[in-house]
């Protein structure tokens, strides 16, 4: 069983392409987060969301709490964000912290 | 920029030793955090420390794990007796506050390679 699910998994886009990355869970969250694995296995935090809307540059996060869904949008795509976008929630019962299998992108130049 | 930092970068041990993984967070931060990423699976939370003590823990976490602040920058993960099934990256992360409760991002640390054998 996924509490969290991520589509798609594999991602391949043209450079200056509009890009969208799913996320859905299916547990009560205090907070979801977006995270990046950069290919040298490194992570960045890029959002954390309980609500609405969030924006850093070309990166755009939404969460609708009563769907259980989250998107991160990434505007006039660059091949440096080639990466494993990963979603990750925790739980609002204590000790639950879930992470998805992450989206691959690879952004062609 | 203040970052997280960890040490070694890889480590190879034999099956049945100690290792000692060793992590230095940024230094206003009061939340740390254990992940770990079996090659080709997703992360996974292992435990958090807040105030000298464990705040949370995972089911992974078992006694063969423990967690210390030796010092007021280091923060550590023991494992007792390395199984292969160990081998894993393990991440450091700290946060100002706790950060699962959305009040403040992660900032995470390169990771350590450990490779059981």
């Amino acid at each position: 069983k996924n509490e969290v699910e991520q589509s798609p998994q594999n991602l391949t886009a043209q450079e200056g392409e509009f890009i969208t990355i799913n996320c859905s869970y299916s547990v009560g969250i205090s907070a979801l987060h977006w995270l990046q694995q950069h290919p040298g296995g490194g992570i960045v935090s890029l959002f954390m969301l309980s609500s609405g809307k969030k924006k850093h540059g070309r990166l755009i996060a939404t969460i609708n709490i009563q769907e259980k869904h989250s998107s991160l949008h990434i505007t006039a795509s660059h091949p440096r964000d080639s990466a494993v976008y990963i979603c990750a929630v925790g739980g609002d019962t204590g000790n639950q912290f879930y992470f998805g299998t992450g989206t691959s992108l690879t952004v062609i130049p | 920029e203040p970052e997280v930092t960890q040490t070694p970068s890889h480590q190879v041990t034999q099956m049945g030793q100690e290792v000692i993984l060793r992590c230095v967070p940024i230094s206003n931060h009061l939340y740390f955090y254990w992940y770990r990423q079996i090659l080709g699976q997703k992360v996974e939370f292992l435990v958090s420390f807040y105030n000298n003590e464990i705040s949370e823990k995972s089911e992974i976490f078992d006694d063969q794990f423990s967690v210390e602040r030796p010092d007021g920058s280091n923060f550590t993960l023991k494992i007792r007796s390395t199984k292969l099934e160990d081998s894993a990256m393990y991440f450091c992360a700290s946060s100002e506050y706790w950060s699962w409760k959305g009040y403040n991002e992660q900032f995470f640390g390169p990771g350590t390679r450990l490779t059981v054998l």
